[in-house]
């Protein structure tokens, strides 16, 4: 089962240009995470914001969270051609079950 | 540190055979989780632990989905008469307790011929 919904399902930009997107999901949380996953392999953990928390920062990268609409973004400033990859938003819920969305393909062309 | 492993990385079996898949946590982390995933799909949750027990096991699963965590340290999944539906990426990624963060292996890629 899914819990999050990802927007947009696929997005391409130019190298130098902003990527933005947006993860909506449906039951409280503890923290919203955010993972990359290259081609056939794992997923690699970006970051995470607790659901105290309304924004936060890391290098490239800008997360949004909004407990009362039930949202996140991400926000990946500066994009290069090695970002290319799919990226996905996972809930943490009680007893720290582990859910993730559907996920937003990233190309980025160089 | 020597990450999550997963064993074995491929797997083609015929319908109907059991296949048994292997994670190897983190040594300290206590807490393991198995995630299905299809072409394009996001990870799908299966089960997860916390040491030796199990906490939850998907809905969606059926009862040919076992898994066990013996000991608290590496986990088993067992999937009895394969059906081509079963086709799919299976990952399992561990963590620390209170920590959050999930660090996954690089899956075992399971074919049902």
């Amino acid at each position: 089962s899914q819990q999050g919904e990802e927007d947009p399902q696929a997005l391409s930009i130019q190298e130098g240009e902003n990527a933005t997107m947006n993860c909506s999901y449906k039951t409280s949380i503890n923290n919203l995470q955010w993972y990359r996953q290259n081609s056939g392999r794992g997923l690699v953990h970006l970051i995470l914001i607790r659901s105290n928390e309304r924004e936060k920062h890391s290098g490239r990268l800008r997360v949004t969270l909004d407990t009362s609409k039930k949202s996140s973004s991400l926000l990946i400033t500066a994009s290069r051609a090695a970002d290319t990859a799919s990226y996905f938003c996972a809930t943490v819920g009680g007893y720290q079950k582990v859910t993730f969305g559907t996920g937003t393909k990233l190309q980025v062309i160089p | 540190d020597t990450g999550v492993s997963q064993n074995p990385r491929h797997k083609i079996t015929k319908r109907g055979q059991n296949v048994t898949f292997r994670c190897d946590p983190i040594s300290e982390h206590n807490r393991l989780y198995w995630y299905r995933q299809t072409l394009g799909q996001g990870p799908e949750f299966l089960t997860y632990f916390q040491n030796e027990a199990q906490l939850e096991k998907s809905r969606l699963l059926s009862d040919r989905f076992s898994a066990e965590r013996p000991k608290g340290s590496f986990s088993t999944l067992e999937i009895q008469r394969t059906e081509q539906g079963d086709s799919a990426m299976y990952l399992c990624a561990s963590s620390f307790s209170g920590q959050g963060k999930l660090f996954f292996g690089s899956g075992t890629q399971l074919s049902v011929l």
